[in-house]
């Protein structure tokens, strides 16, 4: 079983919708997670970090559920631009960061 | 752009053979990770160096071998090269240790192994 596990999607949506994540971490021991953005045969970019009270970024907002080992990514009014890859990532004691395979994101016109 | 640099953007390679990868690491920065992505998963952690010493290392078999620099450059080198060593590879810097401080990546190398 992956530490980090996502749903690979696509999620295909249109422009203006409001889009869910999830990702779900085995380790009890990681402490800090996050979600990366990562473009096309780009690298991928820190989108936020992810907080039990929950985070939010603009149209962005995170939230972490240690009891239940789980992390979401709720994105509202979808823009053309947000289609990219979204890596969920928790990190231990050990500074590593530890990637889930990504959750596409294709939002239409 | 993340301050970050890799070279060679893109190398081609055949079984058996040995590469190195080099990374810049963002001004300031005294700590370096690598990671590899092959195609559809996410980035898996090779190893990491600190102030130029292993600070910890993922599953990798010991043909990974890295080195940091006293300016905190980094290189990766994987010898005795396998198809499955075909990935993207993708250092990230970072200030200090703390699992808050943010992992910088650059652009990355892609290598193919025929």
């Amino acid at each position: 079983r992956k530490e980090v596990e996502q749903d690979p999607g696509p999620f295909n949506v249109p422009e203006g919708a409001t889009v869910a994540f999830n990702c779900t971490y085995s380790n009890s021991a990681s402490q800090s997670f996050f979600w990366y953005r990562q473009d096309c045969r780009k690298e991928p970019k820190l989108l936020m970090s992810v907080y039990s009270s929950g985070n939010e970024d603009g149209r962005f907002t995170a939230q972490l559920n240690r009891a239940s080992q789980y992390i979401s990514l709720l994105i509202r009014d979808s823009k053309l631009s947000d289609s990219a890859t979204y890596l969920c990532v928790g990190s231990d004691s050990s500074y590593k960061l530890i990637f889930g395979s990504g959750t596409r994101l294709l939002v239409r016109p | 752009e993340t301050g970050v640099t890799q070279s060679p953007t893109h190398l081609i390679k055949t079984r058996g053979q040995q590469v190195t990868l080099r990374c810049s690491s963002q001004s300031g920065h005294n700590t370096v990770s690598w990671y590899q992505q092959a195609l559809g998963q996410g980035p898996q952690f090779i190893f990491q160096y600190y102030r130029e010493e292993e600070n910890g290392r993922g599953n990798f078999p010991p043909r990974f071998s890295g080195l940091q620099f006293p300016n905190y450059s980094s290189e990766l080198n994987v010898n005795a090269l396998e198809l499955d060593d075909s990935a993207l590879y993708l250092c990230a810097s970072s200030l200090g240790l703390a699992q808050y401080n943010e992992q910088f990546f650059g652009p990355g190398t892609r290598l193919t192994v025929l």
